[in-house]
């Protein structure tokens, strides 16, 4: 199985910093990973697909990047309503794991 | 509206069984399959399994094998998770989502307790 290794666990941050997490996969998973954002008590929303592909409707503040086993997602000015857990997830094959996730808070 | 809704809460003693639901709407349910995640009180997502609504065919993580079977009525659009033989640790939120995960259930939360 594809282990996905999400960093870090936590982050703090000002409103408008650029904050990034970054995910490895175990292998070569070519660049079929999501990034979903999940706020307490809610479903996750899916952000990003295909490492880099915005979903409809998300904001531009959000990206990703990466191919390979190297990953990272960015938000590139925090805001107040990006307060959330972030996983990462592969579908390269199955089964298809999450990262440990990434609490992003507010300094 | 493309959507996924889940059954309700259930709260099941030790040893017992589960069975959630996962009822689609706004789309053609057999050109998406469907995967179930689940997530303890105050942990990270677990990917379950998956199942394809066109033909059947099912994946399970190997931690739940022999103990998960995943289903669909393709006639009511609706997908089932079913959990055998219950434990403690099997407390959680259980979610159904689309395919790779553009639309999710609104998640059901099972309590295992005696």
């Amino acid at each position: 199985d594809i282990q996905m290794t999400q960093s870090p666990s936590s982050l703090s941050a000002f409103v408008g910093d650029r904050v990034t997490i970054t995910c490895q996969a175990s292998q070569d998973i070519n660049n079929y990973v999501n990034w979903f954002q999940q706020k307490p008590g809610k479903a996750p929303k899916l952000l990003i697909s295909d490492a880099s592909n915005l979903d409809t409707g998300v904001p531009s503040r959000f990206s990703g990047s990466g191919s390979g086993t190297d990953f990272s997602f960015s938000i590139s000015s925090l805001q107040p309503e990006d307060i959330a857990t972030y996983y990462c997830q592969h579908y390269n094959n199955l089964p298809r794991t999450f990262g440990q996730g990434t609490k992003v808070e507010i300094k | 509206q493309v959507q996924l809704v889940q059954s309700g809460a259930e709260v099941k003693k030790p040893g017992a069984s589960v069975k959630v639901s996962c009822k689609a709407s706004g789309y053609t349910f057999t050109s998406y399959g469907i995967s179930w995640v689940r997530q303890a009180p105050g942990q990270g997502l677990e990917w379950m399994g998956w199942i394809s609504t066109s033909n059947g065919n099912k994946y399970y993580a190997h931690n739940l094998q022999g103990r998960v079977t995943m289903t669909t009525d393709t006639s009511t659009s609706t997908a089932y998770m079913e959990l055998r033989s219950l434990r403690s640790d099997d407390a959680a939120v259980y979610y159904c989502a689309r395919a790779y995960g553009d639309v999710w259930g609104q998640g059901t939360t099972v309590t295992v307790s005696s």
